[in-house]
């Protein structure tokens, strides 16, 4: 079955102690993304990744990284977790380097940073 | 960069009735429009998009109108059914930029009235 895969699903953590969600695709998509949707802001970029080893920052990079190894996997990596990146997060992937047709997403990660 | 402006926040609707959401995007060169539609709980997905050489274009009871020089872009909803009731994304982005893919809305939560 073609589809994005993330985990953990559900995260509490504390200020600072660092974190991985992680993100897979299986249908050899170029184009992988990270996105935050919170309450009245839609949903925001965070990073993008065209190809293997090609990542670039989105909208609201701050406080993220990213990494892009292999073309399936793009995890997403908070280094100092701060409360407000409290938020659902969800990785997103596409056939096509630009992003400019349909993006798959994946179920999604809710983390709380207390 | 792209700034997408979306409204309503909020929409009631009846059963039967149309909806209409709109946004409007600020960068011209902007030539992707897609909508994602996200039932509670799960993920975003595409329901449809338009490109900027095409002024309208329906699928069943969806369709989305594109207005170049007003920088604005609609989408209809007619014959509402309880099945409609999500949150609705609107988004754009530059073909052949490769900088990042979608610009989102804030969103639009339709609820259909039985």
């Amino acid at each position: 079955e073609a589809q994005v895969t993330q985990n953990p699903r559900y995260l509490i953590t504390v200020t600072g102690k660092k974190l991985t969600v992680t993100c897979s695709q299986n249908m050899n998509h170029e184009y992988m993304s990270w996105y935050r949707q919170d309450p009245g802001l839609g949903l925001r970029q965070i990073y993008y990744s065209m190809n293997v080893e090609v990542t670039d920052k989105g909208d609201v990079p701050e406080g993220y990284k990213v990494s892009r190894k292999e073309k399936r996997n793009f995890p997403l990596i908070l280094e100092s977790p701060s409360p407000n990146q409290t938020s659902l997060y969800f990785c997103a992937s596409s056939f096509r380097p630009d992003g400019n047709n349909e993006q798959f997403f994946g179920p999604g990660t809710r983390l709380t940073v207390l | 960069g792209e700034n997408v402006e979306q409204h309503p926040s909020t929409l009631s609707v009846q059963e039967g009735d149309s909806a209409v959401i709109k946004c409007t995007y600020s960068d011209s060169a902007s030539n992707y429009f897609p909508w994602y539609k996200q039932e509670l709980g799960k993920r975003p997905q595409l329901i449809i998009d338009i490109r900027s050489n095409v002024g309208e274009k329906k699928d069943q009871r969806i369709a989305v109108t594109l207005n170049k020089t007003a920088k604005h872009f609609s989408l209809h909803i007619t014959e509402t059914q309880p099945e409609d009731s999500a949150v609705y994304f609107c988004a754009a982005s530059m073909v052949g930029t490769g900088r990042r893919a979608l610009t989102f809305g804030s969103g639009t939560r339709l609820q259909v009235q039985p």
